[in-house]
């Protein structure tokens, strides 16, 4: 089984659009625990960090469960440019260990 | 924020040639640098982890004597590819986390990335 697990889509929605990912992760002793952003021949940046309580940044709102093991990104009122992969990225129980899920790519369309 | 430089951010070069690729943390002590390989429309797939001053941690199936990382300084950390052939044409992007003031940055920071194109 992979460390973490995303749907790779595509998620082909409409402007104005809210959309959701969730990936799971296999490590129940993952510490740590973020959202990527990824454009087309670009490095990934990160979109935010996930806190244990969930937290916002404008548009876009990370949450975790950790009795499911997943963590989820919501994306409101999708913008065009929002169009990228999003990557899930876990880190193990060593602050030295990251897993990246396969990337979930989002198309928003006029 | 931590910043993490990556150069050069595109090289062409002939088979049979060695490329080396540079990646710097500019304003934090880099303990750990990832090194990861992406092909067109393929995610990112981890090559190697370094730790300064030890010998990197290959993934399976990655050649060591091919991809050949240095990290020899909180700052630096290089990946030379050897006798590149067009096989090995790919996004390399490094990334690293350390310290920042004493404390763990958590987070990962990723180079520009390196586009090679060997002929």
């Amino acid at each position: 089984r992979k460390e973490v697990e995303q749907d790779p889509g595509p998620f082909n929605v409409p402007e104005g659009a809210t959309v959701a990912f969730n990936c799971t992760y296999s490590n129940s002793a993952s510490q740590s625990f973020f959202w990527y952003r990824q454009d087309c021949r670009k490095e990934p940046k990160l979109l935010m960090s996930v806190y244990s309580s969930g937290n916002e940044d404008g548009r876009f709102t990370a949450q975790l469960n950790r009795a499911s093991q997943y963590i989820s990104l919501l994306i409101r009122d999708s913008k065009l440019s929002d169009s990228a992969t999003y990557l899930c990225v876990v880190n193990g129980d060593n602050f030295n260990k990251f897993y990246f899920g396969s990337g979930t790519k989002l198309n928003v369309k006029p | 924020g931590a910043v993490v430089s990556q150069h050069p951010s595109w090289v062409i070069c002939k088979s049979g040639t060695s490329v080396k690729i540079e990646c710097r943390s500019l304003d934090f002590q880099a303990t750990t640098m990832f090194w990861y390989r992406q092909f067109p429309k393929q995610s990112l797939m981890l090559m190697a982890t370094s730790n300064e001053g030890s010998k990197a941690t290959y993934e399976q199936g990655v050649e060591k004597d091919k991809f050949l990382i240095n990290h020899a300084s909180l700052t630096l950390s290089t990946l030379t590819v050897t006798s590149a052939h067009p096989e090995d044409s790919s996004f390399y992007i490094c990334s690293a986390t350390g310290l920042a003031g004493g404390q763990n940055t958590g987070e990962l920071f990723f180079g520009e990335g390196s586009r090679l194109t060997v002929l």
